[in-house]
């Protein structure tokens, strides 16, 4: 199963700085179509997961700008340009390219 | 616009079963793979099965081989999970998801398996 790794796990931030999550897979997630198949979440609670990003760096639609994914490989990143109360929550990061499907632990993002 | 839309949570005893349903609108349903999702209270999430779209491949996390089931029923642009012998730990929220190159999740239905 391809593991998923994220760091930090516990993000306390200040509203209108920068934020950034780190995810790490021990597999490759280059499916063999040539597609890859990794996407940022945010989850609020008593809510469903939303899509933030998709392959790597593809924003979804209606989500800011403030948004941005990147990384290559086996290593990715998701910044917030600068956070808004809005932006608490989980983010994980996920793998679809091979079953099972992976998720990583989360990262609770609060504001300091 | 895509609406996934499950139902069919409830409290069971352990041991039990349950049939989860999606219904699905506003997009290619019976050309995608569909996937159910799960999340136990105050926890992460764990991935439980895919269907393809004419039902023909079908894939489940190890935990759950043998006791759920997942179809679909493209005449109605349905999902479903069947889920028997019911455990304390298949305690959660199950959602129903459309995965590409990205995703998409219905709002979920909790279920709850306790005595």
């Amino acid at each position: 199963d391809i593991v998923m790794t994220q760091t930090p796990l516990l993000s306390p931030v200040t509203l209108g700085q920068p934020a950034s999550i780190s995810c790490r897979s021990s597999q490759t997630l280059l499916h063999s179509n040539g597609d890859i198949y990794f996407n940022w979440l945010h989850q609020r609670p008593g809510q469903p997961p939303r899509l933030l990003t998709y392959n790597i760096s593809n924003r979804f639609s209606g989500v800011p700008d403030r948004f941005s994914g990147s990384g290559a490989g086996t290593d990715f990143t998701l910044k917030i340009n600068r956070v808004e109360a809005e932006d608490v929550g989980i983010y994980y990061c996920m793998q679809a390219t091979q079953s099972p499907y992976t998720f990583g632990q989360g990262t609770k993002l609060e504001i300091k | 616009e895509v609406h996934l839309v499950e139902s069919g949570g409830d409290l069971v005893q352990p041991g039990g079963s349950l049939r989860l349903s999606c219904a699905a609108s506003g997009f290619n349903f019976s050309g995608s793979w569909m996937s159910w999702v799960r999340q136990a209270p105050g926890k992460g999430l764990e991935w439980v099965a895919k269907i393809k779209g004419d039902g023909s491949e079908k894939y489940y996390v190890a935990s759950v081989k043998g006791r759920f089931s997942i179809s679909r029923d493209n005449a109605k642009n349905s999902l479903y999970l069947q889920m028997n012998s019911l455990r304390p730990e298949d305690t959660a929220v199950y959602y129903c998801v459309f995965f590409w190159t990205g995703s998409l999740w219905g709002q979920g239905t909790l279920v709850t398996v306790s005595s």
